[in-house]
């Protein structure tokens, strides 16, 4: 079955310098993998996915994600953070039946 | 485009109480999904319908949860008799087809006290 892990529970970085969160990967075949964000009392909202194509895959907001095969990885990237970036982060997989998500990572971001 | 509208937003109930949420995914999206987010845990999938038919309801815990999805548009999760460990943010989101990501709702966080 497929699934994701995100190493670390908490990134913290301070505004204006890059940031990236972790994510692995296990499946069979194909990956489809996903970034969404999670604000406060709120849904989680699509942030990029990668199907196919390019490795380096640009989505909302200024982020970009890094898909490596080789390392069955698929890090979520920004080169400079925000403030207002800081909520938490959850990748996910999915195959033709449904999508797993990862535990999340909490990204603070200090001014 | 409208988004997933789930209601109610909040929902404190007693244990051994009753509860149902509703969701109405965006038109045309033929997926819907209903997530259990336990706090501090990534979403976990209750149950899949494709159209008003259940594809996966594999981790629905069948004693006390059910779900329908009439006429393949709204859906109403239930949960009969609740537990203290139903608290949770229950999330939905609905899906065009498989090369595509999920949208989801603002969800609706159940305390049970």
């Amino acid at each position: 079955a497929q699934s994701v892990a995100q190493p670390e529970d908490q990134v913290n970085v301070a505004e204006g310098n890059p940031l990236t969160v972790k994510c692995t990967y296990s499946v069979s075949g194909n990956p489809y993998l996903f970034w969404y964000v999670q604000y406060p009392n709120r849904g989680l909202q699509f942030l990029l996915k990668y199907i196919t194509g390019d490795n380096l895959v640009k989505g909302s907001y200024g982020f970009e994600a890094e898909f490596n095969k080789s390392q069955t990885s698929f890090h979520l990237k920004k080169p400079s953070a925000l403030v207002s970036d800081s909520a938490l982060y959850f990748c996910a997989v999915r195959d033709m039946y449904d999508m797993r998500f990862g535990a999340g990572t909490r990204l603070t971001v200090k001014p | 485009e409208a988004g997933v509208a789930q209601s109610p937003r909040y929902k404190i109930i007693e244990k051994r109480q009753s509860v149902a949420f509703w969701c109405n995914p965006i038109s045309g999206h033929a997926t819907l999904y209903w997530y259990q987010q336990i706090l501090g845990q990534g979403p976990k999938l209750l149950i899949q319908f494709q159209n008003n038919g259940v594809v996966d309801d594999s981790q629905l815990p069948k004693d006390r949860f059910s779900a329908e999805r009439l006429k393949g548009v709204d859906s109403t999760l239930k949960i009969q008799p609740a537990k203290l460990e139903d608290s949770a943010v229950y999330l939905c989101a609905s899906s065009p087809g498989t090369a595509y990501g999920y949208t989801f709702g603002s969800g609706t966080r159940l305390t049970v006290v």
